[in-house]
């Protein structure tokens, strides 16, 4: 069965520091979605892309985040510079989601960071 | 964007059914009701979606009454490994796709 890739699966860091996530979709979906998990809350969204265009961004904290899909496949999401608050899960899912229908969405198993 | 409010613990043992209630009182018209389900240090996973009535799959059943204002999650005879936190969100064509995730439903099933 495709799953959803990510990497790494832990980060540790000090504060300051630039982080890098990376996420590869199942084969064939254009959406893909970043969302950051903070410990005992649901996820939230930080970004989502439809192909290579972002669609939503709009609470990407974009002071220090980056998120880049350059070809429309992977995508990455840059933190720099990490604060203590950015310690959390980041959650990257994908869909083939077109409009007017629906189409769950499938999560990778995350990337664990820690700012110490 | 629809809201959803569901308890945000309950307690089950090994062979019981279980149902969880979530309240969505302003479902826009063309939302689907969605429950995702969220095992720890993993990420959430689909487990069934519905729009009026009743919908059953292998995994849940899923009720939801004429008015939709809300909708319940029934699992048949959990296991210890239905231990997990599940999510209730309104998914519709005029959100884009972006679910909006409440702190969810964590159940702890006990032997």
């Amino acid at each position: 069965e495709a799953e959803v890739a990510q990497s790494p699966r832990y980060k540790i860091t000090e504060k300051s520091q630039a982080v890098a996530f990376w996420c590869d979709p199942i084969s064939g979906h254009a959406t893909l979605y970043w969302y950051r998990q903070i410990l005992g809350q649901g996820p939230e969204l930080l970004v989502q892309f439809q192909d290579e265009s972002v669609v939503d961004d709009s609470q990407l904290p974009k002071d220090r985040f980056s998120a880049e899909r350059l070809k429309g496949v992977d995508s990455t999401l840059k933190i720099q510079p990490a604060e203590l608050g950015d310690s959390a899960m980041y959650l990257c899912a994908s869909s083939s989601r077109l409009a007017g229908t629906y189409n769950e969405q499938f999560f990778g198993p995350g990337t664990r960071l820690t700012v110490l | 964007l629809a809201k959803t409010t569901q308890p945000i613990s309950m307690d089950s043992y090994e062979g019981q059914e279980v149902n969880i209630t979530c309240s969505h009182n302003n479902i826009a018209t063309n939302d689907y009701i969605t429950w995702y389900q969220q095992f720890p240090s993993q990420g959430p996973r689909f487990i069934i979606q519905g729009y009026k009535t009743k919908v059953t799959n292998e995994v849940a059943s899923l009720f939801i009454p004429a008015d939709r204002k809300s909708s319940t999650l029934s699992l048949p005879r959990v296991s210890l490994s239905d231990t997990a936190v599940y999510y209730c969100l309104g998914d519709g064509d005029n959100q884009g796709g972006k679910l909006i995730f409440g702190q969810g439903t964590e159940l702890s099933v006990k032997p």
